[in-house]
């Protein structure tokens, strides 16, 4: 199975900061990475698919970049509904992984 | 609007099965997979397997080969997964997820169930 790590674990960061996060797969994914949010209690919800396409009705200041094992995703102005955890996925190869997750919250 | 609606919350003992379901809304149920992914809590994501609701066919990842079937209802728009053989590590909530696309392998998951907890314990 291909290993998806996410770095960092957590952090937190002040409202209007830039948030970034890596996610790096253990071989090429091309591009087949996907970002999602999972606040507390609920399901995930899908934000960024094959690496940097904005899904339908996701604030423009979500984006992903990336391509091959290194992929970066960005909040460009923290909001306080944004703290949630964000998990990167790979669907390269079968399985589907996950990353273990970056959880953000607000300073 | 799409939904997936899930089965509520189960408690079953050790060795025991549990049959959880998935309720579509919103959209043609035969046309898009559903997969199943859980996560045991504070834990990362799983991905359990697919399946196409139109054919049946099915494809489960190889650590829960044998102890899983996703089947599906397509006259009540519903999937089911079941999960046999439950030892305690397999307390998690359960997710059915769909998948965006149509296009076989490209697996991105555009709108999941609230979740199902399955507690195991003896």
């Amino acid at each position: 199975d291909i290993q998806m790590t996410q770095s960092p674990s957590s952090l937190s960061a002040s409202v209007g900061d830039r948030v970034t996060i890596t996610c790096q797969a253990n071989q090429d994914i091309t591009n087949y990475l996907n970002w999602y949010q999972q606040k507390p209690g609920k399901a995930p919800k899908l934000l960024i698919y094959d690496a940097s396409n904005l899904e339908t009705g996701v604030p423009s200041r979500f984006s992903g970049s990336g391509s091959g094992t290194d992929f970066s995703f960005t909040i460009s102005s923290l909001q306080p509904e944004d703290v949630a955890t964000y998990f990167c996925q790979q669907y390269d190869t079968l399985p589907p992984t996950f990353g273990p997750g970056t959880k953000v919250d607000i300073k | 609007q799409v939904q997936l609606v899930q089965s509520g919350a189960e408690v079953r003992k050790p060795g025991a099965s549990v049959k959880v379901s998935c309720k579509a809304s919103g959209y043609t149920f035969i046309s898009y997979n559903i997969n199943w992914v859980r996560q045991a809590t504070g834990q990362g994501l799983e991905w359990m397997g697919w399946m196409n609701p139109n054919s049946g066919n099915t494809g489960y990842a190889q650590k829960f080969q044998g102890r899983v079937t996703m089947t599906r209802n397509p006259s009540i728009s519903t999937a089911y997964l079941e999960l046999s053989s439950l030892r305690s590590e397999d307390t998690a909530v359960y997710y059915c997820a769909r998948d965006k696309f149509t296009i076989s392998g490209v697996v991105i998951f555009d709108y999941w169930g609230q979740g199902t907890l399955v507690t195991v314990s003896s």
